[in-house]
């Protein structure tokens, strides 16, 4: 499996800030995703952040929200705009493994996020 | 999209003892399924991946019943370190994976 790092492993932000993540990975990979997973809840499908093209986002998130960069095979951002106290999760990125499936996906520690 | 559902739990077991519980999914073309754990403020980590009827990787053996649409995890001789949330996942889409909530097992001295 890929050596995944996140940057900051965890913050506290005030409400209407913006915050960065970063997400690295030790190894060019096509396709890398961003997950939420909020309190006591289960992870949920971000975006799909591809090289070369701009970021697809699932029902229910917006790309005012949370922009999306990916500069080259082994690295992106995610950012969390105009924060409230319900971005309050975990930000989790993954990658595909070596399976031709693409549905075998690791994860990075994680970012966790508190926002007051 | 569709769901995954999961018992929540917790299961409490005994160390040295089974214990094994399902996950339901609804659509029906997935065609893989995975079981992740997750301990407690850490990312999941990838524990089995289940393509046919079924997979066996040491002390755990995962299920697949595609007619109930159903995948079960069972786990034999619990370790106390086997004390973790199992994530059950069903892809919907290439790539994009559907999380179930978890089942918490405590495995108990």
């Amino acid at each position: 499996s890929a050596v995944i790092s996140q940057k900051p492993s965890r913050d506290i932000c005030q409400r209407g800030t913006s915050l960065t993540i970063q997400c690295q990975v030790d190894s060019q990979v096509t396709m890398m995703f961003w997950y939420r997973q909020q309190p006591g809840q289960s992870l949920t499908l971000i975006a799909t952040a591809n090289q070369g093209s701009e970021a697809t986002y699932e029902s229910g998130f917006v790309i005012d929200k949370f922009p999306i960069s990916r500069p080259n095979l082994t690295f992106s951002t995610l950012t969390v705009s105009n924060m409230s106290p319900e971005d309050s999760s975990i930000y989790l990125c993954s990658v595909p493994g070596r399976s031709i499936s693409y549905n075998e996906q690791f994860f990075g520690p994680g970012t966790r996020l508190t926002v007051l | 999209r569709k769901e995954v559902e999961q018992d929540p739990g917790p299961f409490n077991v005994p160390e040295g003892a089974t214990v094994a519980f399902n996950c339901t999914y609804s659509n029906s073309a997935s065609q893989s399924f995975f079981w992740y754990r997750q301990d407690c403020r850490k990312e999941p980590k990838l524990l089995m991946s289940v393509y046919s009827s079924g997979n066996e990787d040491g002390r755990f053996t995962a299920q697949l019943n595609r007619a109930s649409q159903y995948i079960s995890l069972l786990i034999r001789d619990s370790k106390l370190s086997d004390s973790a949330t199992y994530l059950c996942v069903a892809p919907w889409d290439w790539g994009k994976l559907q999380f179930g909530a978890g089942t918490q097992v405590v495995v108990t001295p």
